[in-house]
């Protein structure tokens, strides 16, 4: 079982400052995502990352895939109190985009205090 | 279009009773999935669906069946509820080409007593 660890589990801060987080693996992954989830809905995919090195900008949000493919990081700028949630990351541990079983880290629970 | 709809939002079950949790998607997808959150368990597949006639199991079967109804809909059944099984459960779906890329309906809130 290829496990994702991601790091830290709870971050709670002042809007305006910056944060990163982590996802990690000891496996590689084909492609990993990133989802966000809110109190009492379902996880919203942001991003898709496929290639090592890459990296991708949503707005103040920077998604990194490391360069052998087996980790990932989340670096939000000037946060927000919309910021606020549960961020996930899954993996693809086959190539191609034709696994079925994602595997899902457990998340880093965030809190932007106003 | 609505995306990944589920039904009921909320249900309360005693121990022993059965209930079918409801999926439907609009996206035109292939594949579908049954997905149970757990607090610091991270979100753990249940069973899952490559397309249209085919199920598979995933990390967590046990308890659990499921019928994929036609390429909308896709449906969870608990034969025989347990305290155990009290959990947020999600359906999501995905192209068959993109199976990566996961869309995920709001989540049912299922209590077992």
């Amino acid at each position: 079982t290829q496990l994702l660890e991601q790091s830290p589990q709870f971050l709670s801060i002042q809007e305006g400052e910056n944060l990163t987080v982590y996802c990690n693996s000891s496996s590689v992954f084909s492609s990993l995502q990133w989802y966000r989830q809110e109190p009492g809905e379902g996880p919203v995919l942001l991003v898709t990352v496929v290639t090592g090195g890459e990296v991708k900008k949503l707005k103040r949000l920077t998604f990194q895939f490391g360069d052998a493919r087996k980790d990932s990081s989340l670096h939000i700028t000037a946060a927000q109190p919309g910021d606020t949630g549960l961020y996930l990351c899954a993996g693809d541990p086959k190539s191609g985009g034709s696994n079925y079983k994602l595997t899902f880290g457990k998340g880093t629970l965030l809190t932007v205090n106003p | 279009n609505a995306g990944v709809t589920q039904t009921p939002k909320f249900q309360v079950l005693k121990t022993g009773q059965s209930m079918t949790l409801q999926c439907a998607q609009d996206m035109n997808h292939n594949s579908m999935y049954w997905y149970r959150q757990d607090p610091g368990m991270g979100l753990r597949l249940i069973y899952y669906s490559a397309s249209e006639g085919t199920t598979d199991k995933g990390e967590v079967p046990n308890g659990y069946n499921v019928s994929r109804l036609n390429k909308r809909e896709f449906s969870l059944r608990l034969e025989s509820a347990a305290p155990s099984q009290t959990s947020v459960y999600f359906c999501a779906s995905s192209d068959l080409r993109r199976t990566d890329t996961q869309y995920f309906g709001p989540g049912t809130r299922l209590t077992v007593l």
